[in-house]
Parts: C-alpha cells; structure tokens; sequence
C-alpha cells in the first residue's frame, strides 16, 4: 500500500467514549501532522512531529491526545469530546529535507460527535 | 487573524471557460503549495512555487508566485467538469510549519 492511509474512515462516538484515530505513511517521510477541517474554516495545524517528537501544538485541547511511536504511524487518541469537535481530522507527512518539504495528505476520518 | 486569504469563496462557471483564483496574504512565505481537495478526501498538491515571480504550468493550469512572495495565483484555461473541488493554497516558511488559505471551492458545471 502507498501514500498516507488514515482509519477509520467515518467515527460516530458519544461524548463520553473514549476512540482513537490511527495514520500510517508509506512514503519514508520524517514528518508527520494531525489538521482539523472543520466547514467554513481554513485547515487548522494541530500537532507536528519530526522524528516522533513533537514540535507543535497550536493550543490544542488536551482532550486530543497525539502519539507517535515511530515515524511511520501517528495516532490521535480522542477523549470526552465535544460536539464542536465533529469535522474532517486529516493526517499528513512531509520529508525534512530542507526544498523538499511537500505535504501528502489521507483521506481523513469524519468525525461526528453526538 | 487570516494569514493566506482566498478569492473568490466560491465560483461557479461553464465548461469551457476561464478562472483565475488568488491567494493573498501581508506575510513573505519561503515557498507556496496549491492544493485541490474532493469531498470526502484529502488534499492532493498541485505544485510548489519557491521563488518570487516564478511560473509554474501544469497542463491547463497555470502558478504565479508574486514577486515579493506575498501572493499566489491558479490560472485554469479551458475547465473541465473534472477540475470541480476545493482549491487551498498553503504558505509555508523554513521548517514544516504550514499555512492554509480559506479555500475556493470551484463548480464547473458540464
């Protein structure tokens, strides 16, 4: 399989379930992000991580829980969320090598929160 | 505050014709992607333009990065039904922080 791959690919989940959001890369990259799309909005830069370690958080809620456990696959754990919180998650890798730093997206998770 | 901001929001026009979309911003980025989204999917980048003034085409679409690499411009000749979707440009500056536009979601209808 190449490129990005995210699952699930829809989530329903209760406010008080507890769900987590998996992304597998392909592409040998040394980057991976977690954006939220949400309608109306521009995309939104959630987490970075440059060789599992994370770079960014843009004051994300700590409701979302990132985990990176090699550079290949990045998870996003997902905990009493809010109905505010349903959109488009959508994963992406990059290379670091500096000119080369081209994002490849999934397909993303469409998240509904109830 | 909006870094990249796109126009138009929305665009609707006939097969045939021709549409130029813009992304502006009051930043200077190290270097400017275009994106093309479809529902239900991620975005798939269209190019990457690093150097002011530069040109870009790829078949009927055409990049122009801004002298001052502030802004952007798709240019598409001739739409096609299958050039539908969300186009989002991204400013970028050393590292891999990027930053999205707002989006031109564009409907060309056959």
């Amino acid at each position: 399989e190449t490129g990005v791959t995210q699952t699930p690919r829809h989530l329903v989940m209760g406010m008080t379930n507890k769900k987590s959001l998996k992304c597998e890369q392909h592409l040998g990259h040394n980057a991976m992000y977690w954006y939220k799309q949400s309608a109306k909005k521009p995309l939104e830069l959630m987490f970075v991580y440059n060789f599992k370690e994370q770079t960014e958080n843009n004051s994300v809620p700590s409701r979302f829980s990132p985990e990176c456990p090699n550079s290949s696959h990045l998870f996003l754990h997902l905990h009493t969320l809010q109905p505010e919180d349903s959109a488009l998650y959508l994963c992406a890798s990059s290379s670091t090598r500096p000119g080369a730093n081209e994002q490849f997206f999934g397909p993303g998770t469409r998240l509904t929160v109830l | 505050t909006q870094l990249l901001e796109q126009s138009p929001q929305f665009l609707s026009i006939q097969e045939g014709e021709n549409l130029t979309v813009y992304c502006n911003s009051s930043s200077v980025f190290s270097s400017l992607q275009w994106y093309r989204q479809e529902p239900g999917e991620g975005p798939v980048l269209l190019v990457t333009v690093v150097t002011g003034g530069e040109v870009k085409k790829l078949k009927r679409l055409t990049f122009q990065f801004g002298d001052a690499r502030k802004d952007s411009s798709l240019h598409i000749t001739a739409a096609q039904p299958g050039d539908t979707g969300l186009y989002l440009c991204a400013g970028g500056y050393t590292g891999n922080q990027f930053y999205f536009g707002t989006g031109t979601s564009l409907t060309v209808i056959p």
